[in-house]
């Protein structure tokens, strides 16, 4: 079983909706917890960035971390065609090495 | 651009033979990651360094991969004798070792086929 599991999709909404995805893991140790956009043939790039949990908001974007049930979320509020694509979680411990990452969700947002 | 630079973007070579990709960090990160990416999966850690210093290498790493950064600035990978198992995006990233913990910048990417 893999440290980090993600919803795999893919999730297609139309414009406007909120979006809601989410991720779940088995590594007591993560303390830092990301989520990164993907577009195709791109490289990641880095949207909500969270410490412990509790929620951390960035404009339309909502990180949510519940450490107690190893679960995170990423909200997306009033979505956008252009908010599609592969979007990440990933994790990392104190020692601020390497991140263990999600195999991603593919959201669609429809005109 | 004063973003992660990757080169080659794109590489076609035939079972066997060797490659060589190069990574730019930022120009002031200290830390350089490596990371491997298929189709339909998350990246895949394969080593970082701290300065010249490689601190952690994945043990999914054949002895076939090296890497190296020998001045703590630029960083090459190299894979020898290239198998179609490799064939992948390579992908370089950067972050400062104090900074904003753990956020790490991601290069576009270097594709990797193995004919």
């Amino acid at each position: 079983q893999k440290e980090v599991e993600q919803d795999p999709g893919p999730l297609s909404v139309p414009e406007g909706a909120i979006v809601s995805l989410n991720c779940t893991y088995s590594n007591s140790a993560f303390q830092y917890f990301m989520w990164y956009r993907q577009y195709s043939r791109k490289g990641p790039e880095l949207l909500m960035y969270t410490y412990s949990s509790g929620n951390k908001e960035d404009g339309r974007f909502t990180a949510q971390v519940d450490k107690s049930s190893k679960y995170i979320s990423l909200f997306i509020r009033d979505s956008q065609p252009s908010d599609s694509a592969t979007y990440l979680c990933a994790m990392t411990g104190t020692n601020a090495g390497k991140s263990t990452f999600g195999d991603g969700t593919t959201l669609t947002v429809k005109p | 651009d004063t973003g992660v630079s990757q080169n080659p973007r794109h590489k076609i070579t035939k079972r066997g033979q060797n490659v060589t990709f190069r990574c730019d960090p930022i120009s002031e990160h200290n830390r350089l990651y490596w990371y491997r990416q298929t189709l339909g999966q998350g990246p895949e850690f394969l080593t970082y360094f701290q300065n010249e210093a490689q601190l952690e290498k994945s043990r999914l790493l054949s002895d076939r991969f090296s890497a190296e950064r020998p001045k703590g600035s630029f960083s090459t990978l190299e894979i020898q004798r290239t198998e179609q198992g490799d064939s992948a995006m390579y992908l370089c990233a950067s972050s400062l070792e104090f900074g904003k913990r753990n956020t790490i910048y991601f290069g576009e990417g270097s594709w990797l086929t193995v004919v």
